[in-house]
């Protein structure tokens, strides 16, 4: 069974640009979480989409967005880029709203300069 | 809101040793909690869930235990090789929120 897969691996974007990341959750699972990652806060929850809704959301800027397609993939869009936002970006897969064990995908790593 | 504290940040221990890492939350209605594993420059991998309702469990060489109502839990790993070296992570999931709040990490070197 195939693991969840996020794309891409690695970005580098300069400051007030915009991204956008992918996640393709595990084959049946419906919810996909997202973190950011950096070494001064750990790891941050970003929100949490179900059914094509969001069901959840961290303490993030409304730069962050996300959605979620009808085949549970995700994506997550980061508009005007901030040097703060450098960051290993995590995805993450559970069978049911929230309450499933999550596996997390590798990570995109963000660099913004 | 819910805060996750590990203790150490960071060990280091001989092959072959037998070891307990520290994870302390504050807002005991949880609704589980997960031990992670996550190497260098990589994603996190699921090394044991505890439901709130449970008081350990255990896989191969690793039990974890919950103690909810003191809000504890620890991590053992029996006979330590060079393979577990890595950042040991523990999350909880809110009971009312589901949003999973991580710890800081463990770093683990198990030394040859």
């Amino acid at each position: 069974k195939a693991g969840v897969t996020q794309t891409p691996r690695y970005l580098i974007k300069t400051r007030g640009q915009q991204v956008t990341l992918s996640c393709s959750p595990i084959s049946g699972h419906r919810s996909v979480s997202w973190y950011q990652q950096t070494p001064g806060q750990g790891l941050q929850f970003l929100f949490e989409y179900f059914s094509e809704t969001q069901r959840n959301k961290g303490n993030f800027p409304g730069r962050f967005s996300g959605r979620q397609f009808s085949n549970s993939r995700s994506e997550m869009n980061v508009s005007t880029l901030e040097l703060g936002d450098s960051a290993l970006y995590l995805c993450a897969s559970s069978l049911r709203q929230g309450r499933d064990e999550q596996f997390f995908g590798p990570g995109t790593r963000l660099t913004v300069l | 809101k819910q805060e996750v504290t590990q203790i150490p940040a960071a060990l280091s221990v001989p092959e072959g040793e037998n070891l307990v890492l520290n994870c302390s939350f504050t807002d005991s209605a949880i609704y589980n909690l997960q031990w992670f594993r996550q190497d260098p420059g990589k994603g996190l991998t699921s090394l044991l869930l505890i439901q709130s309702s449970q008081r350990e469990q255990t896989s191969g060489r690793l039990n974890a235990s919950l103690d909810k109502s003191s809000g504890r839990s620890t991590l053992y790993i029996a006979a330590s090789q060079p393979g577990d070296s890595a950042t040991y992570l523990c999350a909880v999931l809110g009971g009312s929120n589901y949003k999973l709040t991580f710890g800081k990490g463990t770093l683990l070197t198990v030394n040859p």
